[in-house]
């Protein structure tokens, strides 16, 4: 079975400082990886993914995220935050081959970009 | 186009009644999801459908929880029998395939008194 974890549950920030978020997953086989972004009273709405290839993966709104297997880790980075950035960020995991697609999801991280 | 669309947008109920949630996919995708999400946690798995047949309902929590999908398009999710504990808010997702992207409604508040 695949597990997310969520290193931090609050992450404030001031606006246009860098922000990493932490994600570690735990899984007995190859998964692929997701960062969405929940922005207040909005659905989810898929920010990045890694299935394959290079672990370095760019997503919207100027995000990357880097793969790591040895370390189990899909952190989340973006070089300089806007106060639009705020919202409730989730990392999530998946069996695609063997699960239909169900996400795992982390239990979220609160970023807050202050003035 | 049109997105993925849940109604009600919010439902409250007292303990002991039935409720049904609904889900409208996009259109043309044959993958469909439901997901529970509980205050400060993230969302928990609960269903998928490909096309009208459940391929993997191990999230739903107990035997009061159905749903159903009987023309591979809208999906209805069924509680029966509402506890306080049910309180949450009901997501559904939908993709082109299981190996696709899945697209989020904007969920279904329940609240059960």
């Amino acid at each position: 079975a695949q597990s997310v974890t969520q290193l931090d549950s609050q992450v404030p920030v001031f606006e246009e400082a860098p922000v990493e978020l932490r994600c570690n997953y735990s899984s007995s086989v190859s998964v692929y990886l997701f960062w969405y972004v929940q922005y207040p009273n909005q659905g989810l709405q898929l920010l990045l993914k890694y299935l394959s290839g290079s672990t370095l993966v760019k997503g919207i709104n100027g995000f990357e995220a880097e793969f790591n297997k040895s370390q189990t880790s899909f952190h989340l980075r973006k070089p300089s935050v806007h106060i639009s950035d705020t919202a409730e960020y989730f990392c999530a995991v998946s069996d695609l081959r063997n699960q239909g697609g169900k996400l795992i999801f982390g239990q979220g991280t609160e970023l807050s970009v202050k003035p | 186009g049109a997105g993925v669309s849940q109604t009600p947008s919010n439902k409250v109920t007292e303990k002991g009644k039935y409720v049904e949630l609904r889900c409208d996919p996009i259109s043309g995708h044959t993958a469909l999801y439901w997901y529970r999400q509980s205050l400060g946690q993230g969302p928990e798995f609960l269903i998928y459908f490909q096309g009208t047949g459940a391929a993997d309902d191990s999230g739903l929590p107990n035997d009061r929880f159905f749903a159903v999908r009987p023309e591979g398009s809208v999906s209805t999710l069924k509680i029966q029998r509402t506890e306080r504990g049910d309180s949450a808010v009901y997501l559904c997702a939908s993709s082109l395939t299981s190996y696709n992207e899945q697209f989020f409604g904007p969920g279904t508040r329940l609240t059960v008194l």
